[in-house]
Formats: C-alpha cells, sequence, structure tokens
C-alpha cells in the first residue's frame, strides 16, 4: 500500500527538541522530493520546507517561521524522511503532515500522498 | 493574513453547484500551477485538482478547477453533504521562494 506515517510527535517543552519521521511504502522514495506542511489547531494549513531528491542534490528550503530553528532530512536507504524542531516554540504546537511531492519544478508542485499527520504540543 | 485570499465559508443546498476563490499575484497564481486541497474535518488533507484543472485518478467530475489571470476558482456540482469540508489553494509564490496557501474556505452543504 502506498502511504506516509508521521511518528515522533508529543508534548515538549518550549526551548528543548523534536525530532519527527515520516515512513514511507509502496513507492520509490528515492525519486520523490519530500515537504512538511503543519496546521495548528483550529488553523489553516502551512508550508514548513522541502527536501528535494538526490537527483537534484537533495537541496532543502525552510521557511522563514522556521528557518534556523528546523532541519529537513531523508534517509533513502530507509525510505524516511526526517523534521529535526530545534528551540521550540509555543506556536510550533500543531498537527505536522508529510507529503510526497509529485513534478520537477515548484513552478508545478502538488502534493499528492499525505500522512495522517502527528501531533506536536508545546507548553510548559 | 495569507498570501491567497479565499471567502471564509460558502454554502448551498444538496445537488446544487458552488464556486471557491482564490486570488493571489503576478509572483504567484499569476506564474505558477495552482492546486486544490479537501480537508474532510478529522483527517488529512486530501489533492483535489492539480496543475490548475487536472482532476487526480479517483476525483469525481464534479470537482473542477480553473484560472485567469491572478485568480483561481473550485467548481464543485451535485453537492453531496460528503462534500462538507475546509478547501484550500495553494501554489508556489517565486518571490517568497515559499509554498503559500490561501486561508481555506469551509463549505456547508444546507
Amino acid at each position: 500500500e502506498v502511504q506516509l506515517v508521521e511518528s515522533g510527535g508529543g508534548l515538549v517543552q518550549p526551548g528543548r527538541s523534536l525530532r519527527l519521521s515520516c515512513t514511507a511504502s509502496g513507492f520509490s522514495f528515492g525519486d520523490y522530493a519530500m515537504s512538511w506542511f503543519r496546521q495548528a489547531p483550529g488553523k489553516g494549513l502551512e508550508w514548513v520546507g522541502f527536501i528535494r531528491s538526490k537527483a537534484y542534490g537533495r537541496a532543502t528550503e525552510h521557511a522563514a517561521s522556521v528557518k534556523g530553528r528546523f532541519t529537513i532530512s531523508r534517509d533513502d536507504s530507509q525510505s524516511v524522511a526526517y523534521l529535526q524542531m530545534n528551540s521550540l516554540k509555543t506556536e510550533d504546537t500543531a498537527v505536522y503532515y508529510c507529503t510526497r511531492v509529485r513534478a520537477g519544478s515548484p513552478l508545478y508542485w502538488y502534493f499528492d500522498l499525505w500522512g495522517r499527520g502527528t501531533l506536536v504540543t508545546v507548553s510548559s | 493574513q495569507s498570501v491567497l485570499t479565499q471567502p471564509p465559508s460558502v454554502s448551498a443546498a444538496p445537488g446544487q453547484k458552488v464556486t471557491i476563490s482564490c486570488s493571489g499575484s503576478s509572483s504567484n497564481i499569476g506564474n505558477n500551477y495552482v492546486s486544490w486541497y479537501q480537508q474532510l474535518p478529522g483527517t488529512a488533507p486530501k489533492l483535489l485538482i492539480y496543475e490548475n484543472n487536472q482532476r487526480p485518478s479517483g476525483i469525481p467530475d464534479r470537482f473542477s478547477g480553473s484560472k485567469s489571470g491572478t485568480s483561481a476558482t473550485l467548481g464543485i456540482t451535485g453537492l453531496q453533504t460528503g462534500d462538507e469540508a475546509d478547501y484550500y489553494c495553494g501554489t508556489w509564490d517565486s518571490s517568497l521562494s515559499a509554498w503559500v496557501f490561501g486561508g481555506g474556505t469551509k463549505l456547508t452543504v444546507l
């Protein structure tokens, strides 16, 4: 079955770190860029960042709101994408979704496969 | 404040048609492809439309997308109660070098 499964969410104190994982199955993970999104409680969707495939140098880009604190990486041998979150703030509280990216250029991008999400709560 | 502007809510009766607008600028919608996502209550978003007007396999032709200039529109015909959801438009913003969404539109089927 083609799917993405996020894990690693939970309750964490402000200023601490957390690493989320996104495990892919049913498709050739290494051929695709992957992206992370988040959704704060009762709010809309927010892009967090992406990591391109090996063919594009595994380049990453992160949203301004998380740049310098969050880092996306991938392990193609394990079909896993990661979101390392450091210096967490209360406003980072959200459900975090992992997605598969379609198309080569961001101008054409769309996200055709989503995980069910994992909840991160930042609170003291 | 979202980069793309959507109406907060729309409503229509079962069997009727509804359109959801998404307004942007030349740095996003005006020069890049738009996709639309449906988020049913308590679930993850799901791709509805990509490349402005293409439907993935499994998406019924009741759903359609269009783009003109710096605006895009999602159309839904033959409304069903199961269509009640939040709908989001999204695209790449070349000035921000970021993916941007609209704020989302809540569809109510009365």
